[in-house]
């Protein structure tokens, strides 16, 4: 069965320092991987995905993710965070029929002044 | 619209009664899926829609939970003898195919709650 872990319920940081969110999945084949963004009282908003092309994948607001499958890992990383960063991250991996979306327990990110 | 719409967007009932959640997707989308966000289960994944295909309902957590998709857009959710276990953001998603490299996107959500 496929699934993710988010390794962090809350991470909090510094405006204008780096954010990393890391996640790790488990899936018996081949999977695709999603990066979703919430904020306060918003709907969900995809910031990347891979789907087996390049292993780092860029998305959306500065924010990127890289593929180890040898680490079965997906970390979302961004270099320097802004307060508009602050939200609620999920790390996504499909399901093996392609359809359903396996969510992560989601990663609450605080960014201070 | 360019996105997802849902209406209601808040949803207030009382134990026992119907409510009914409805989705509008992206024009041209062919998939239409459901999730269910909850503070004690966090973000499930209820039904979802392909084209003329019979549904994938495996995610419906009790068979008081239903839903169909008229002419293949629009979709209703249906919960019958509504719990207070219920209460959740109801999501729902589109995606211009059921294939793994498709991204879903994701209306607003409904917020129910059952008193």
């Amino acid at each position: 069965a496929q699934s993710v872990t988010q390794l962090d319920s809350h991470v909090s940081v510094s405006e204008g320092t780096p954010v990393l969110l890391r996640c790790n999945y488990s899936s018996s084949y081949s999977p695709s991987l999603f990066w979703y963004v919430q904020h306060p009282n918003k709907g969900l908003q995809l910031l990347l995905k891979y789907t087996s092309a390049a292993t780092l994948v860029k998305g959306i607001n500065g924010f990127e993710a890289e593929f180890k499958k040898s680490e079965t890992s997906f970390h979302l990383t961004k270099p320097s965070a802004h307060m508009s960063d602050a939200a609620e991250y999920f790390c996504v991996v499909s399901d093996q029929a392609g359809t359903a979306l396996i969510f992560g327990k989601g990663t609450t990110l605080s960014v201070s002044s | 619209g360019a996105g997802v719409s849902q209406s209601p967007s808040n949803k207030v009932t009382e134990k026992g009664k119907d409510v009914e959640l409805r989705c509008d997707p992206i024009s041209g989308h062919t998939a239409l899926y459901w999730y269910r966000q909850s503070l004690g289960q966090g973000l499930e994944f209820l039904i979802y829609f392909q084209g003329n295909s019979a549904p994938d309902k495996s995610g419906l957590p009790s068979d008081r939970f239903s839903a169909e998709r008229t002419g293949g857009s629009v979709s209703t959710l249906t919960i019958q003898r509504t719990q207070q276990e219920d209460s959740a953001v109801y999501l729902c998603a589109s995606s211009l195919m059921a294939q793994r490299v498709g991204a879903q996107y994701f209306g607003p959500g409904t917020r129910l709650l059952v008193l």
